[in-house]
């Protein structure tokens, strides 16, 4: 059964500085893994999807990196500013599966001070 | 930009009365999805839909909950007995295809708060 976790579980850094959030799923036969931002008592805004083949994808300040032997996923901010202040999910698909249900980790809060 | 709507933005209930949830996926979304996040918890997997059929459910979606896509544009979750732990917010979402490469996108989503 997949398990998809994400660390650290809260983070805080001063504005402009590049940070790293890390996602860590236990089935490496996946289908593709999305990487999503919720702000608070919001919906889920879709950020980037990196299919299975891929390695890496990038939109702007935002990079995410898939390696699947070692079960990890990171989204990598660049220049960090106050208004990427939320929680960042990631999601996994996994092969099989009859429609490409999500299996979300636990969410990383970010807050960038001003 | 097109986007998944959802209606209401908040439903408060009374236990053991029916609830209807409603979603507007985006137009040419074949897949139609809901989720639901209790408070501080994970977002979990309820339901697929394609075709006019439940595709897969989870061992959450019991005999309590039911999804209806009444009209070409509609999809609707049913509980018909609502519970106290049903408590929620619920993510309806869609998708154009069941591939590798095609994203879900998700709706503001309905906090249902049982009473």
């Amino acid at each position: 059964k997949q398990e998809v976790t994400q660390i650290p579980a809260a983070l805080s850094v001063p504005e402009g500085e590049n940070l790293v959030l890390n996602c860590s799923f236990t089935d490496s036969a996946i289908y593709n893994l999305q990487w999503f931002r919720q702000d608070p008592g919001k919906g889920l805004t879709s950020l980037l999807l990196i299919q299975s083949s891929q390695r890496e994808q990038t939109s702007g300040r935002l990079n995410a990196s898939l390696d699947k032997s070692s079960g990890r996923s990171t989204l990598y901010i660049a220049a960090s500013q106050p208004g990427d202040s939320a929680t960042y999910l990631c999601a996994a698909v996994n092969y099989g599966g009859a429609t490409n249900k999500l299996i979300f980790g636990t969410g990383t809060l970010l807050a960038v001070q001003p | 930009e097109p986007e998944v709507t959802q209606t209401p933005s908040h439903q408060v209930t009374q236990m053991g009365q029916e609830v209807i949830l409603r979603c507007v996926p985006i137009s040419n979304h074949l897949y139609f999805y809901w989720y639901r996040q209790i408070l501080g918890q994970k977002v979990e997997f309820l339901v697929s839909f394609y075709n006019n059929e439940i595709s897969e459910k989870s061992e959450i979606f019991d005999d309590q909950f039911s999804v209806e896509r009444p009209d070409g544009s509609n999809f609707t979750l049913k509980i018909r007995s609502t519970k106290l732990e049903d408590s929620a917010m619920y993510f309806c979402a869609s998708t154009r295809a069941a591939s590798s490469y095609n994203e879900q996108f998700f709706g503001p989503g309905t906090r249902l708060t049982v009473l």
